[in-house]
């Protein structure tokens, strides 16, 4: 398997810009997890899937942030309208959703609001 | 709620130990522990499952007091390879264990 897969790698968009980070979790992990990552608060838990159905959402900073997971093998993290405060990196992990097992973090997104 | 992490930030010299705490307000289900590299994504060292678990990984071990809800992890005669941010990860029982949240690192310098 090639891992959990994200793209884009890098994203430079202008403040006020739709910005959407995919994601592809491994083959047959049932839970899938957003997390953005900033030098002030660490890794934060955005929103966890289980079977592609989001479970909680309380970490998504505000409604200009939005989620889904159409089908097991592809979910998406949309900012509408980007502020500069949202640069940081996001990181999408997959995991089965049996408790116990490790997180499988894919490469993560950059993402720099100007 | 994030499990709370200390020390922030440590400097080693080569072949000295170190301890990075791991608190959760909630009861635990699991703790996970991860490191990150600059520019990379976390990678999985270990998972303890059971209060007063210890595991261990080359000369990193970990060990979990289920009752006080706290986790350690040990670096023992310290390898210029261990530097990068340290991870814990916490599932709770409220949620079967499914939920993983993270603190907000340890960043470890190990200096020749």
């Amino acid at each position: 398997d090639a891992g959990v897969i994200q793209s884009p790698r890098h994203e430079v968009t202008e403040m006020g810009q739709e910005v959407t980070l995919r994601c592809k979790p491994i083959s047959g992990h049932n839970s899938l997890f957003w997390y953005r990552q900033t030098m002030m608060r660490g890794l934060e838990l955005l929103i966890y899937f289980n079977n592609n159905v989001p479970i909680d959402d309380s970490g998504m900073p505000e409604d200009r942030f939005s989620a889904k997971m159409p089908n097991a093998s592809f979910s998406t993290l949309k900012i509408q309208p980007s502020e500069p405060r949202d640069s940081a990196v996001y990181f999408c992990a997959s995991r089965p959703s049996v408790g116990g097992t490790e997180a499988f973090f894919g490469q993560g997104t950059r993402l720099t609001v100007v | 709620q994030q499990p709370v992490q200390s020390p922030q930030a440590v400097i080693l010299r080569e072949g000295e130990d170190a301890v990075i705490n791991c608190s959760s307000s909630k009861a635990l289900y699991s703790v996970h522990w991860y490191r990150q590299k600059h520019g990379e994504a976390p990678v999985f060292l270990m998972i303890l499952l059971k209060g007063g678990e210890q595991k261990g990984h080359e000369k990193i071990s970990a060990s979990c007091n289920e009752k006080k809800q706290q986790s350690s992890l040990y670096l023992t005669a310290s390898q210029l390879s261990y530097s990068g941010t340290y991870f814990c990860g916490t599932a709770n029982r409220d949620n079967a264990g499914n939920m993983l949240t993270f603190g907000g690192g340890t960043r470890l310098m190990v200096k020749p």
